[in-house]
């Protein structure tokens, strides 16, 4: 089955950019989306498809995708951003849903 | 506006059968390309996928689940059903429904969840 592998955590001052990774094979092919969970809430979806952002949700979360490695970017990273990011993709092959291993932002 | 809310017990005992409820509003389980998924997350754990039901009552299981679960759909009352047997200890977690939009004609299928349920906690212990 597929495996979406992401890095177990990521500190970031106040102001400065955080990168959140999401590694998988060839995932580059694939549709990523990310989620926010902060500690006692349902998960939130702060990108889709890549790159789009749900409305509501602040330009300063951005996202790419290549090759083995997806990337979830959040700039001018704020004291509310600290919070669980999980990735998550289709797999075609399989017609199943697969979720990331999860990282936690922490924000200095 | 979508809503989702999971309910059931809180507490399993092992080698029992869980049934979770997901009652929704704001959109119907017979529209052509909607689905709603159960996903849960164990304590400091990861998120992970359980199940989907689709409008046309196709499904979709987790492989390392499967033969464990069952999810069926009662549109007259806005509800989706997720069984699972032979609770263990392990499976104690957080359960969460989550809608999956249909597609924008010309456009590919939406492959992601928004918006989710609050979550229930299921606990397995003797």
């Amino acid at each position: 089955s597929y495996v979406l592998t992401q890095p177990p955590s990521v500190s970031v001052a106040p102001g400065k950019t955080a990168r959140i990774t999401c590694g998988g094979n060839n995932i580059g092919s694939k549709s990523v989306h990310w989620y926010q969970q902060k500690p006692g809430q349902a998960p939130v979806l702060v990108v889709y498809d890549d790159t789009d952002r749900p409305s509501g949700i602040p330009e300063r979360f951005s996202g790419s995708n290549s090759g083995n490695t997806a990337t979830l970017t959040i700039s001018r990273v704020e004291a509310g951003d600290e919070a669980d990011y999980s990735c998550q993709v289709w797999d075609s092959d399989s017609d199943h849903y697969v979720f990331g291993t999860g990282t936690k932002v922490t924000v200095l | 506006q979508i809503t989702l809310k999971e309910s059931g017990p809180t507490l399993v005992k092992p080698t029992q059968t869980l049934t979770l409820t997901c009652t929704f509003s704001g959109f119907s389980l017979t529209t052509s390309g909607v689905g709603v998924a159960w996903i849960r997350q164990p304590p400091g754990k990861a998120l992970e996928w359980l199940a989907l039901i689709y409008w046309d009552d196709d499904k979709r299981y987790s492989p390392s689940l499967r033969s464990r679960l069952t999810v069926t759909k009662d549109t007259s009352k806005n509800q989706v059903v997720l069984r699972m047997t032979n609770m263990d200890p392990v499976d104690t977690a957080t359960y969460f429904c989550a809608y999956r939009a249909p597609g924008i004609v010309g456009h590919p299928p939406r492959k992601w969840f928004d918006p989710w349920g609050q979550g229930t906690l299921v606990t397995v212990s003797s």
